[in-house]
């Protein structure tokens, strides 16, 4: 079946660090993965996708590469910013026309000053 | 291009009730799908729609229904709410192949 699984949160770095949270799937034929932020009091916002494998999504100073072999999309950014404190949710979309979507739990990050 | 609308943003309901949140999907997506969220159990599907059809549907007991209309525009309602109920109900929409564009949500309290 189709599943997503991100690491526990909360993950605390000071700003100007480097994030990295992980996400792995299991999945059936060939899905596409995605990165959602949530900030406060919102909905989520498409940060970036991927397609295919080895493809890079990128957005915002946020990295994500598409690893069919580690069955992974990694979120990634250089050096954090305190607006950068929201919840991180990865998924995947399956099926015909992605008619099949699923949620990682979330990962919120606290960027502190 | 208008994003998602939900409304309202905010309710406060009594068990027993029953409530309709409504949701505005962008202009051209025909698939419109719920979520609710709480801190417990995350981000659960309840129901997707296209073209006025239900074509998928989680795992959530019968009191919880939904519907579309010809312009896309879709309505979820909980009827006999129960505490349990009180979580952030949202809305995404898509046009084929690509992901969900999400409202803000409607925070619904049940007292």
């Amino acid at each position: 079946g189709n599943s997503v699984t991100q690491m526990e949160g909360p993950v605390t770095l000071s700003e100007e660090a480097f994030l990295t949270i992980n996400c792995t799937y299991t999945a059936t034929g060939y899905p596409s993965l995605f990165w959602y932020v949530q900030y406060p009091g919102e909905g989520l916002q498409l940060l970036l996708k991927a397609t295919k494998a080895d493809d890079k999504g990128s957005n915002k100073g946020f990295e994500a590469t598409y690893r069919k072999e580690t069955t992974s999309f990694h979120l990634e950014k250089g050096s954090v910013q305190v607006s950068d404190s929201a919840v991180y949710f990865c998924a995947l979309g399956a099926g015909n026309n992605f008619n099949k979507f699923y949620f990682g739990s979330g990962t919120k990050l606290n960027v502190k000053p | 291009k208008a994003g998602v609308t939900q409304t309202p943003r905010y309710l406060i309901k009594t068990r027993g009730q029953q409530v309709t949140l409504s949701c505005s999907p962008i202009s051209g997506h025909r698939s419109v799908s719920w979520y609710q969220q709480t801190p417990g159990q995350g981000l659960q599907f309840l129901f997707e729609y296209f073209s006025e059809t239900q074509r998928n549907k989680g795992n959530f007991p019968g009191r919880f229904s939904g519907r579309q209309f010809s312009n896309s525009r879709s309505e979820m309602n909980v009827s006999t709410l129960e505490l349990g109920d009180s979580a952030l109900y949202l809305c995404a929409s898509r046009s084929s192949n690509y992901g969900y564009t999400f409202g803000s949500g409607t925070r619904l309290t049940v007292v």
